[in-house]
């Protein structure tokens, strides 16, 4: 079955420091999702591509978070500085045309000390 | 007002049992409908896609309400591996993004 892969699994590192996660969509599928989950906030959506190009980063904190999809194998969501209030969950997702259903990678479970 | 609303739960049922379960959705728009199951410390997962006149598959069946604006999923003869968060997810029709309910837990007890 094609899956939607995330590097890397789990991450800890301390406040301050630069994260990125990585995210290798189903192949054919052309909108890439990025989203966080934590207890209090269930599942959040951080920002999203069509063909690439980013649609919607509404929910993103702009300061620190960025999100980009270089090539159509690969979306990065990038936090710099870190901080501890970013320790969760980090989903990617990717579907097909339409409305079509998405598809979630394991996920990265990230935690900031 | 939430875009998706579910009741928490959690649904605490033996085996075998029967259990149903709705979500509200308020953009009257919304286009696709579907159920996911989270498990704990998992991502969601695809159950069904839920469509205009009612589906099933296996042991679970979904409807679609659209004049109340509500879908359920019904569980039946339930199994302890049928333990989970059940997302009620929507999407509206000229926007890729879904929007997720925040899950009903379902717990079957042996």
């Amino acid at each position: 079955d094609a899956r939607v892969t995330q590097t890397p699994r789990h991450k800890v590192t301390e406040m301050g420091q630069e994260v990125t996660m990585r995210c290798q969509p189903i192949l054919g599928h052309n909108t890439v999702f990025w989203y966080r989950q934590t207890m209090m906030q269930g599942l959040e959506l951080l920002a999203y591509f069509r063909n690439r190009a980013p649609l919607d980063d509404s929910g993103m904190p702009k300061d620190r978070f960025s999100a980009e999809m270089p090539d159509a194998t690969l979306a990065t969501l990038k936090i710099q500085p870190s901080e501890p209030r970013d320790s969760a969950v980090y989903f990617c997702a990717s579907g097909g045309q339409g409305n079509q259903p998405q598809h979630f990678g394991d996920g990265t479970r990230l935690s900031i000390l | 007002r939430k875009e998706v609303e579910q009741d928490p739960g959690p649904f605490n049922v033996p085996e075998g049992a029967t259990v149903a379960f709705n979500c509200t959705y308020s953009n009257s728009a919304s286009q696709s409908f579907f159920w996911y199951r989270q498990d704990c410390r998992k991502e969601p997962k695809l159950l069904m896609s839920v469509y205009s006149s009612g589906n099933e598959d296996g042991r679970f069946t979904a409807q679609l309400n659209r004049a109340s604006q509500y879908i359920s999923l019904l569980i039946r003869d339930s199994k302890l591996s049928d333990s989970a968060t059940y997302l009620c997810v929507v999407n509206s029709a000229n926007d890729y993004k879904l929007s997720f309910g925040a899950g009903t837990t379902v717990t079957v007890r042996a």
